[in-house]
């Protein structure tokens, strides 16, 4: 299976702990980004990386998120002190370096976090 | 401020039919256009997809249409069949640069489609 992978598919927080989610882009592609869908809603972009380079923030809340794509490894996506707000699907997504189809994006099967 | 508007949270259609999927957007600097499909409890998959430069573009059963003038696209599925149903993102962005694989999703159609 050659597509994105995302682990852990669902992850259960306290208030107050942290979460990570891992993402391994598709064979090929250097280029990830995280999406969050909250309840109810569409997905709304919150960061894109290549290896090493935060390329684009401008979604990602100013406080206790980050996002890194290690040389090697996957990429994470870091929630600190986590609260009920952020109970939600979070999807990774990978383009490949040089695309000529455009901004087509491939989507892994998502993280879905619940914090009690 | 949405950007990306779905204004029709849920369609049926009669297997066989054609689905309509509607997707009107608010920033004429837009000029890529994708839809997904999504199944509960799993990811978007991509679709189909329209650049600015064509008004129509088709793929199987799946047809998207642009009106830039109208600031508005459509994806037509026919025939529709029970495994179409599933909710429907339609999306949008800037092409190039670092807007590259930024997508502005609307809020989704729910198509259900009865046998």
């Amino acid at each position: 299976n050659a597509g994105v992978m995302q682990n852990p598919r669902h992850l259960v927080r306290r208030r107050g702990q942290e979460a990570r989610l891992r993402c391994s882009p598709m064979k090929g592609h250097s280029h990830v980004y995280w999406y969050r869908q909250l309840p109810e809603e569409g997905l709304k972009f919150m960061v894109y990386l290549q290896k090493e380079n935060i390329i684009d923030e401008s979604g990602m809340p100013k406080e206790r998120f980050s996002a890194e794509f290690p040389k090697e490894g996957p990429s994470i996506l870091r929630i600190q002190q986590v609260v009920r707000g952020d109970s939600a699907a979070y999807f990774c997504a990978s383009s490949p370096r040089e695309d000529n189809s455009g901004n087509t994006i491939y989507f892994g099967e998502g993280s879905w976090l619940t914090v009690v | 401020d949405q950007q990306v508007k779905q204004n029709s949270p849920s369609l049926s259609v009669q297997e066989g039919r054609i689905s309509i999927l509607n997707c009107d957007y608010t920033n004429s600097m837009f000029d890529y256009f994708l839809w997904y499909k999504k199944y509960p409890a799993e990811g978007p998959t991509f679709l189909i997809s329209i650049s600015s430069i064509k008004d129509k573009n088709e793929d199987g059963r799946f047809t998207v249409f642009l009106n830039k003038s109208a600031k508005h696209l459509s994806l037509h599925i026919v025939p529709s069949q029970p495994g179409d149903s599933a909710v429907y993102f339609c999306a949008v962005s800037n092409a190039g640069g670092t807007s590259y694989g930024k997508l502005t999703f609307g809020q989704g159609t729910i198509l259900t489609v009865h046998p």
